[in-house]
C-alpha cells in the first residue's frame, strides 16, 4: 500500500502565486523526501526533512513536517512556468525502502 | 559526473518476448533500486541491491521478472516472457547509503517499455 499520499492530485495556478502541496503518511518515518519529475522525464530529488526537523528551507522551497499528524507539505514561492511538474514525497516509513505516493501534477500558467 | 544510465529509452516488443533492461548506477554509489511507474499504481519498488546483493525483491511482481547486478556498475532487470500489462515506465536509481538507504536517490531517465 502507499505510505505517502500527496494531495491535491492537480493543481494549477498563474506564475508568480505561490503553490502548496500537502503529503500524508501511515507509518513512522526516518525522513521524508520531496522529488519533481518532468515529463516524460527521471525524478529528481528536491529536499529531505527528517523526522527530527520540523521546517527546511531551500531556495524558493519550504517543507514542513508534522510528524504527530503524519504529515508534510512543500511551498514553492513566486512560481515560475519551469515549475510546471508532478511533485511526489517519498517515505520510508521505517524501513530501508522508499515508498512513493502518487503525486501532484502542478500547472504554472504564464 | 554522468548520472544514472539506462538503456534502451524506449522498446516496443511483442508479447512473450523476452525484455532486458539495463542501468549504470553512478560510480561509488552502494544502493541500485529498480521502480515501475504506471499511472494506475504509480511509482512501485520492485527491488533494491546493496553492494551488488539483493535485499528486497518484495516487490517483484512475479516469476517473469529477475534483476541481477553482477557488479557494482552494472545491472539489468529482465522480463520473460513478456505481457502487455508489463507495459510501463521502468526506472533505476541509486545512492549513497554508507548503511542507510534512506538518503537521496539519483534517478535515471527510464526505460519507456512497450508490449503489444
Amino acid at each position: 500500500s502507499q505510505q505517502g499520499e500527496e494531495d491535491p492530485q492537480a493543481l494549477s495556478i498563474q506564475e508568480g502565486e505561490n503553490a502548496t502541496m500537502n503529503c500524508s503518511y501511515k507509518t513512522s518515518i526516518n525522513n521524508l523526501q520531496w522529488y519533481r519529475q518532468n515529463s516524460g522525464r527521471g525524478l529528481v530529488h528536491l529536499i529531505l526533512i527528517r523526522s527530527n526537523e520540523r521546517e527546511k528551507h531551500s531556495g524558493r522551497l519550504r517543507v514542513t513536517l508534522d510528524t504527530s499528524k503524519k504529515s508534510s507539505s512543500l511551498l514553492i514561492t513566486a512560481s515560475r512556468a519551469a515549475d510546471t511538474a508532478s511533485y511526489f514525497c517519498a517515505t520510508d516509513g521505517g524501513a530501508q525502502k522508499l515508498v512513493f505516493g502518487q503525486g501532484t501534477r502542478l500547472t504554472i500558467n504564464p | 559526473d554522468a548520472g544514472v544510465i539506462q538503456s534502451p529509452r524506449h522498446e516496443v516488443t511483442e508479447m512473450g518476448q523476452e525484455v532486458t533492461l539495463r542501468c549504470k548506477p553512478i560510480s561509488g554509489h552502494d544502493y541500485l533500486f529498480w521502480y515501475r511507474q504506471t499511472m494506475m499504481r504509480g511509482l512501485e519498488l520492485l527491488i533494491y541491491f546493496n553492494n551488488n546483493v539483493p535485499i528486497d525483491d518484495s516487490g517483484m511482481p512475479e516469476d517473469r521478472f529477475s534483476a541481477k547486478m553482477p557488479n557494482a556498475s552494472f545491472s539489468t532487470l529482465k522480463i520473460q516472457p513478456s505481457e502487455p500489462r508489463d507495459s510501463a515506465v521502468y526506472f533505476c536509481a541509486s545512492s549513497f547509503g554508507t548503511g542507510n538507504p534512506n538518503g537521496e536517490l539519483f534517478f535515471g531517465e527510464g526505460s519507456r517499455l512497450t508490449v503489444l
